[in-house]
């Protein structure tokens, strides 16, 4: 099955630097990998996502890009802010399916003022 | 009230006891799913649901018994659980299970204890 590698685990910057969480998979059907943030004690809301066909993605601050043949997907956060503090989790689709998705284990990030 | 919402948001049984947790879902989804969170280990799927046919059962053990009545609602019910089973459980739900329309939407979670 499918394996999702993130890291690191734990990441600190200052506030106004950039952040890049890398995550690695395993499964070369996989075609789907969206990016979660989870601030303490919430649910995990979707913040970005990115499909097979597309190597780079940008929303704002953030970008996501993807590297099939190396089997790795980034998250950049740039300008980070006191808010960006979260655990952030990647995901892969797994399976051949749409909906199956392997998480990472996830990046607590913390942007210190 | 919009969006995905579980009940309990907290609960504790014993290993004999017979609970079930609650998901709603009021975004016209035809998808949904639970995931389990424990800690330092990564969001796991247990089940998903389609147009109320359970289409995944991620080799979850028997004491965990998912039901979908209606595309709205999503049950979980716990019998004879372990310790180990202590964790955050997550509701989710989806526009449906095929690319483009499989973007997860997570409720704010049952946070259980097994004692």
């Amino acid at each position: 099955g499918e394996n999702v590698e993130q890291h690191p685990s734990t990441l600190s910057v200052q506030e106004g630097d950039s952040a890049v969480i890398k995550c690695t998979y395993s499964d070369s059907a996989s075609n789907y990998f969206p990016w979660y943030k989870q601030e303490l004690g919430k649910r995990p809301q979707l913040i970005i996502d990115i499909r097979s066909n597309v190597g780079e993605k940008k929303d704002q601050r953030i970008a996501v890009t993807l590297n099939k043949t190396a089997k790795h997907f980034s998250l950049h956060i740039t300008e980070t802010q006191p808010e960006d503090s979260a655990v952030y989790f990647c995901a892969a689709s797994s399976g051949g399916s749409n909906y199956k998705l392997t998480f990472g284990k996830g990046t607590l990030l913390t942007v210190n003022p | 009230e919009t969006g995905v919402t579980q009940t309990p948001r907290h609960l504790v049984m014993g290993m004999t006891n017979k609970k079930s947790l609650k998901c709603e879902q009021h975004l016209g989804h035809n998808a949904m799913y639970w995931y389990k969170q424990s800690a330092k280990k990564p969001l796991e799927l247990m089940f998903v649901y389609s147009l109320e046919e359970r289409v995944e059962n991620n080799s979850v053990p028997s004491r965990f018994s998912p039901e979908c009545p209606n595309s709205s609602h999503l049950f979980l019910h716990l019998h004879t659980l372990q310790p180990e089973d202590s964790a955050l459980y997550l509701c989710a739900s989806s526009q449906d299970t095929q690319a483009g329309a499989n973007v997860l939407t997570f409720g704010a979670g049952s946070r259980l204890t097994v004692l």
